[in-house]
């Protein structure tokens, strides 16, 4: 299986919260991160969390990190259609400098 | 504001030639990225470069090649172009081996006929 799993695709309706949801399999993961990528466009760093940590906010972000499930989620609070992108999981193993990526989520906000 | 440029936006290459991808990072960052982004794939790392003259395979290195002759300057070539690889490029830069640190350039998008 995958290293690194996303659901493909999510609707949400504008000023609805979304939420992003991501599972790795590596317990050994050091950071995990979420970057945006809108199209045309490369990808932008959005935030990471260390393996360390629960949770992380950052304005309307929410990352949560359940370690014994190997989730990961970012929640968007009052999701605008400027918010529509796809956005990729991404995770760094201890020892290692390579990261995994996941297929990436496209999110479609409508109004 | 980092800024890391990809020679092409959009590039259309017949089967057989020989394809340079070029991308340049303006903040003297020591490590250099090559992906590749497919559709349903997400990102796939082919080469990358954590100094002048050093390369390393990434997970799909078959029928690339890469060089970092200059500290700011990272190369993809394609010897022989075929159609699977046929895909958007996409580089990196970052000053750390954390993945925290990276900046992407805009993409090329490679249509091989």
């Amino acid at each position: 299986g995958e290293d690194v799993e996303q659901s493909l695709f999510l609707s949400v309706r504008e000023g609805d919260s979304s939420v992003i949801n991501c599972t790795y399999t590596d317990s050994s993961s050091t950071y995990l991160y979420w970057y945006k990528q809108e199209p045309g466009a490369g990808l932008q760093l959005l935030t990471y969390i260390f393996s360390n940590m629960d949770m992380k906010q950052d304005q309307r972000l929410t990352v949560l990190l359940n370690k014994k499930d190997k989730h990961l989620s970012l929640r968007i609070a009052d999701t605008q259609t400027g918010d529509s992108a796809i956005y990729f999981c991404a995770e760094i193993r201890r020892g290692s400098y390579i990261p995994t990526f996941g297929r990436g989520t496209s999110l479609i906000v409508h109004p | 504001d980092v800024k890391v440029t990809q020679s092409s936006r959009y590039l259309v290459k017949r089967t057989g030639e020989k394809v340079f991808l070029e991308c340049v990072q303006d903040m003297d960052h020591e490590n250099m990225f090559w992906y590749r982004q497919d559709p349903g794939l997400g990102l796939r790392l082919i080469y990358f470069s954590y100094d002048v003259k050093m390369k390393e395979k990434g997970d799909i290195p078959e029928g690339y090649s890469v060089s970092r002759e200059k500290k700011e300057r990272f190369s993809l070539i394609l010897e022989s172009a075929s159609t699977n690889q046929t895909s958007m490029y996409l580089c990196a830069s970052s000053l750390d081996r954390g993945l925290e640190t990276q900046y992407f350039g805009p993409g090329t998008r490679l249509l091989v006929l």
